[in-house]
């Protein structure tokens, strides 16, 4: 089935800098990659999601790369805010949900200090 | 619109009983999904239900069954509780197309004494 190994588990930044947290993935017919923000004690919520066909795909200041060859995509957070701060999950999936369904890593922790 | 709804927010069982926890996906959403979330760890599915049939299975014992309903609402049981199974349960609904984007309830936490 799917692996997705991601890194860093934690990653501190200051207000304003970006902040960038990388997964990689093994199944090379995963097509889609979600990535999720859940704050302390919340649900994991949406933020940007990229498919195959796609290298980049940017939302105000949330952007991912994905790198199909070498098999592994990027959250970009740029001009971070306090209320940036929680545990990012990237996901992949292959084309029809495979057995495993949606595959996450073990997420990180992203502190912004002021 | 309401979203994803889960019940009940928290539960304490001891070893030993059996659960079942309850999920109402979004409107207009006819796939449900369940993920037991470990504390410091990332989701892992346990199952998918679409047209009231089990479609995918994680790599979880045969004490975790589910259920789909006609109204796609659905049901996660687990049987027979071990210390292990203490987590936070997800579900999470989609669209009618694979590969979409799933949204996630509040989850159940589970705890097993």
């Amino acid at each position: 089935g799917e692996n997705v190994e991601q890194h860093p588990s934690t990653l501190s930044v200051q207000e304003g800098d970006s902040a960038v947290i990388k997964c990689t993935y093994s199944d090379s017919a995963s097509n889609y990659f979600p990535w999720y923000k859940q704050e302390l004690g919340k649900r994991p919520q949406l933020i940007i999601d990229i498919r195959s066909n796609v290298g980049e795909k940017k939302d105000q200041r949330i952007a991912v790369t994905l790198n199909k060859t070498a098999k592994h995509f990027s959250l970009h957070i740029t001009e971070t805010q306090p209320e940036d701060s929680a545990v990012y999950f990237c996901a992949a999936i292959p084309p029809g949900g495979g057995a495993d369904g949606l595959t996450f890593g073990k997420g990180t922790h992203l502190i912004i200090q002021p | 619109d309401a979203g994803v709804t889960q019940s009940p927010t928290h539960l304490i069982k001891t070893r030993g009983q059996q659960v079942t926890l309850r999920c109402s996906p979004k409107s207009g959403h006819d796939t449900v999904s369940w993920y037991q979330q470990a504390l410091g760890q990332g989701p892992q599915f346990i199952f998918q239900y679409y047209e009231e049939e089990e479609r995918q299975r994680g790599n979880f014992p045969d004490r975790f069954s589910g259920h789909q309903f006609p109204n796609y609402s659905s049901e996660l049981n687990v049987n027979a509780l071990l210390l292990g199974d203490s987590a936070l349960y997800l579900c999470a609904s989609g669209p009618p197309r694979t590969n979409s984007p799933l949204h996630f309830g509040n989850g159940t936490r589970l705890t097993v004494t």
